[in-house]
């Protein structure tokens, strides 16, 4: 069964310190996603990518946040200075269509800033 | 802003129970309605969607009401695997992102 992969599962940073979180999407997929679940809290929505430029973001996703994709098959989210409270599970997700159809997410990534 | 409303929880049931989540969701616009399951600290998976006239998965059955904008989900016969956080999930048209509810955990006791 296809399925989404990230990688590392999970991350350990110093605050200020660069991350790069990778996924790889499910390959025949045209919709890429991250979404962020502080610990107790809701999944929430940070970016969503398609045709390669971003389709929607919220407002979580400021300027310390990129995405790209920079070859046929990963996706990555960048943070740039890393806080605190970024400290989260971060799920990639990807989905053959839009809006209707079931959303694939990966196993996450634990990023712990410290 | 969009929202999703749950039951609180946490649902704490003996095995055989029946249990039942329900929803709310904000957004009249919205056009597609899901549930997905979280086992702890594990990525949400699909579980079911849920159509308008209702539908009907084995021991899981969905319905929506568009007109009061409420969702909900029924649990029969609660076996112990059952025991995960059941997230409601709102979708609008097109590419839009997924807008998840909090969750609500459900235990099922031996």
């Amino acid at each position: 069964e296809p399925e989404v992969t990230q990688t590392p599962s999970h991350q350990v940073t110093q605050m200020g310190q660069e991350v790069i979180l990778r996924c790889v999407p499910i390959s025949n997929h045209l919709y890429f996603y991250w979404y962020r679940q502080i610990l107790g809290q809701k999944v929430e929505f940070l970016v969503s990518f398609y045709n390669n430029e971003i389709s929607e973001k919220s407002e979580i996703f400021d300027d310390q946040f990129s995405v790209e994709r920079p070859d046929g098959s990963n996706f990555t989210l960048k943070i740039r200075s890393t806080k605190l409270e970024d400290s989260a599970m971060y799920f990639c997700a990807s989905r053959d269509r839009g809006g209707g159809t079931e959303a694939f997410f990966g196993q996450g990534t634990r990023l712990t800033v410290v | 802003r969009k929202e999703v409303e749950q039951d609180p929880g946490p649902f704490n049931v003996p095995e055989g129970a029946t249990v039942a989540f329900n929803c709310t969701y904000s957004n009249s616009a919205s056009q597609s309605f899901f549930w997905y399951r979280q086992d702890c600290r594990k990525e949400p998976k699909l579980l079911m969607s849920v159509y308008s006239s209702g539908n009907e998965d084995g021991r899981f059955t969905a319905q929506l009401n568009r007109a009061s904008q409420y969702i909900s989900l029924l649990i029969r016969d609660s076996k112990l695997s059952d025991s995960a956080t059941y997230l409601c999930v709102v979708n609008d048209a097109g590419n839009t992102p997924l807008v998840f509810g909090k969750g609500t955990r459900l235990s099922v006791i031996a």
